[in-house]
């Protein structure tokens, strides 16, 4: 069974970087890419970007210059690094697998459960 | 970046409803459409991939269809563990976008 568990403050400092970690569990983290999404409070979800264990990323270009995303296979886990911290960035924040159909669509088939990340001084 | 509306953007409906939510690209996505279940302090739940293939595990009361734009996301029978907010997302090109999502609400 496949779980992923976000993990890292839940209070960040305005300008420090919002550091995150998604710990997997039933599968290994080197055969997928991996994803970030977010939810702002009162707002829909919005994809910030995936990455697979050999850097090969696409990222939002709307965060693009603040974000990174790299995967440790070594501890099976993945993270969020995001730059530059505002408050318009405090969101609950949900790790997710990516599945990449023969088609080349792509879906979010296991997701964790999310933890928020204010952003307040 | 593709726009994803969907409608509406709440409703109430009770136990044993059939319940329809309609979701609109802002330009053809093909098939390229998956649905989402989200509730509160709960992982997100894929219900509908490649705009009508059910994932595993997921209750056949759950159907999607449409193409190229417009697209439904239908539940036949209204469960107690269906209320809940539902969310759309396209894949056909990045970045990968939702809608605004619907919330389910017993009525």
């Amino acid at each position: 069974q496949v779980h992923l568990q976000e993990s890292g403050p839940g209070l960040v400092k305005p300008s420090e970087t919002l550091s995150l970690t998604c710990s997997v569990s039933g599968v290994s983290s080197s055969n997928y890419y991996w994803s970030w999404i977010r939810q702002p409070p009162g707002k829909g979800l919005e994809w910030i970007g995936y990455s697979d264990h050999s850097a090969n990323a696409n990222y939002n270009p709307s965060l693009k210059s603040r974000v990174t995303i790299s995967v440790d296979t070594s501890k099976n886990q993945f993270s969020l690094r995001l730059s530059s911290a505002t408050a318009a960035d405090t969101a609950v924040y949900y790790c997710a697998r990516v599945i990449t159909l023969i088609s080349g669509a792509y879906n979010f088939d296991y997701w964790g459960q999310g933890t928020l990340v204010t952003v307040s001084s | 970046d593709i726009q994803m509306t969907q409608s509406p953007s709440s409703l109430s409906a009770s136990i044993g409803d059939r319940v329809s939510i309609t979701c609109r690209a802002s330009q053809s996505i093909a098939n390229y459409l998956n649905w989402y279940q989200l509730k509160p302090r709960q992982a997100p739940k894929l219900l509908i991939y490649g705009t009508s293939s059910l994932q595993s595990g997921v209750p056949s009361r759950f159907s999607g269809s449409g193409s190229g734009t417009d697209f439904t996301l239908t539940i036949s029978s209204l469960q107690p563990e269906d209320f809940a907010t539902y969310y759309c997302q396209q894949s056909y090109s990045l970045p990968l976008t939702f809608g605004g999502g619907t919330k389910v609400e017993i009525k």
